[in-house]
């Protein structure tokens, strides 16, 4: 079974600086997609970025980036000159290819201090 | 992306009641699912909503309990039945396209639910 670990219950960031939240998961599966999605206080989860396995370039749309290193399982969401709209709780996500089961980890809440 | 609302957005319950939340989707797609999000607690899948035929359940969710019906292609409804204290939690409805999404679900606001 797969499982997504997300070690940082809480987060905290100054305005314009850079933050990286960090995501492990376990699987024998070998295609897979990984997530990042974002739930502010309002409640609507919105995906942040998206990394194919079975692709070795790290994602990135706009400030938001991320290390993917397939080898140890690891999956961390870089947040780059950070905004007071950034603040929200962050989930990472594991998609096994085939499925549609997302195994979600049990996010991080991101505080952006101004 | 997918507009999706929720219905209703929240609610206050009696313990042994029955809620049935709706989920509205501004275009026909192919997967519908429900979410449980527990307070402090990450999303569970509870069931694949299937159009024309009984949902689809995971571990430790039951038809009995979670009765879920999907006349179309746009909409879904859940209900929660016999509520308890335990049950009070964020309810979520999540959509998939196709295979064209790339395996992207769209999520809705969400129903905070409290059982008293």
């Amino acid at each position: 079974a797969q499982t997504v670990t997300q070690s940082q219950p809480e987060m905290s960031v100054q305005e314009a600086e850079t933050v990286t939240l960090s995501c492990t998961y376990d699987t024998s599966e070998s295609d897979y997609y990984l997530f990042w999605y974002k739930q502010p206080p309002s409640r609507q989860m919105i995906l942040v970025i998206r990394q194919e396995a079975y692709k070795q370039q790290n994602a990135t749309e706009n400030r938001f980036s991320v290390n993917f290193q397939k080898a140890a399982k690891s999956f961390s969401l870089k947040i780059s000159d950070s905004q007071l709209g950034d603040a929200a709780m962050y989930f990472c996500a594991f998609l096994a290819s085939g499925t549609y089961k997302y195994i979600f980890g049990t996010g991080t809440r991101l505080k952006v201090l101004a | 992306s997918a507009v999706i609302s929720q219905k209703p957005s929240r609610d206050i319950c009696q313990r042994g009641t029955s809620l049935t939340i709706q989920c509205q989707v501004d275009s026909q797609v192919t997967m519908m699912f429900w979410y449980r999000q527990q307070p402090g607690q990450s999303l569970t899948l509870i069931a694949t909503a299937n159009q024309g035929s009984e949902a689809t359940y995971e571990s430790g969710f039951v038809i009995d309990k979670f009765p879920i019906s999907r006349p179309n292609l746009t909409f879904s409804t859940l209900t929660v039945s016999n509520m308890s204290p335990e049950d009070s939690s964020i309810y979520l409805c999540s959509v998939e396209y196709d295979i064209l999404s790339y395996n992207e679900q769209f999520f809705g606001p969400g129903t905070r639910l409290t059982v008293l």
